[in-house]
């Protein structure tokens, strides 16, 4: 089935950094959304983006949905120790049946020992 | 944003027998909502789209008679797992989509499923 990638797969952060993540993909999406899951919990809403070019901000976090439609970022300023977590970035396809969702395969997020 | 609840949260059945998961919408109505199913360390597969007063629609690869799903009404859908065996033990999670935008998801709690 369709495919976003979504990198870095796993990455530590020390307090007070900044953090990236991206996701990618060969078609084109009508809306990204960027979800947080902890451990044993479901996935919870962060932002959603529904025109490309569109930056929004949700506290620390910021995301972008890209000019082609065809990627997003999110960004988290002066991370804290709650921000560990698994972020996964989801999106809506121009053709997608029955509006399901591709999601990408997540960004482990994890504290610098 | 709209809320959905799982139950159970977790659960441990012996091989064989079967579970059943239930899954509402709190505070709006769902006329579908979606079953994933999800391995460790890995992203969210989805399993089937349940249809309220309907049947339900599965992906390629998922048994319906395996996992049974019946959407009832417009705030409750069930996932029953039948003769379940080791292999199924898996974290399951449902979602619905909300009354906003198109394609925003809202994802229950998750149902933590054990066979012994």
């Amino acid at each position: 089935g369709q495919q976003l990638n979504q990198s870095p797969q796993s990455m530590f952060i020390q307090e007070g950094e900044d953090v990236s993540m991206n996701c990618t993909s060969s078609s084109i999406f009508n809306t990204w959304l960027w979800y947080k899951q902890d451990p044993g919990e479901g996935p919870v809403l962060l932002i959603a983006l529904y025109k490309a070019g569109e930056l929004t901000s949700n506290g620390r976090l910021t995301a972008q949905f890209g000019i082609t439609r065809k990627d997003s970022f999110l960004n988290i300023s002066a991370s804290i120790p709650s921000d560990v977590g698994i972020y996964f970035c989801a999106g809506l396809a121009v053709k997608a049946a029955g509006n399901k969702l591709t999601f990408g395969g997540g960004t482990r997020v994890l504290v610098k020992p | 944003g709209a809320v959905v609840s799982q139950h159970p949260s977790r659960v441990i059945c012996k091989s064989g027998t079967s579970v059943k998961i239930e899954c509402r919408s709190l505070d709006f109505q769902a006329t579908t909502m979606f079953w994933y199913r999800q391995f460790p360390k890995q992203s969210l597969m989805l399993m089937a789209t349940s249809n309220e007063g309907s049947k339900a629609t599965y992906e390629q690869g998922v048994e319906k008679d395996k996992f049974l799903i019946n959407h009832a009404s417009l705030t409750l859908s069930t996932l029953t797992v039948t003769s379940a065996h080791p292999e199924d033990s898996s974290f399951y999670i449902c979602s619905a989509p909300g009354t906003g935008h198109t394609g925003e998801l809202f994802f229950g709690e998750g149902s933590r499923l054990t066979v012994l």
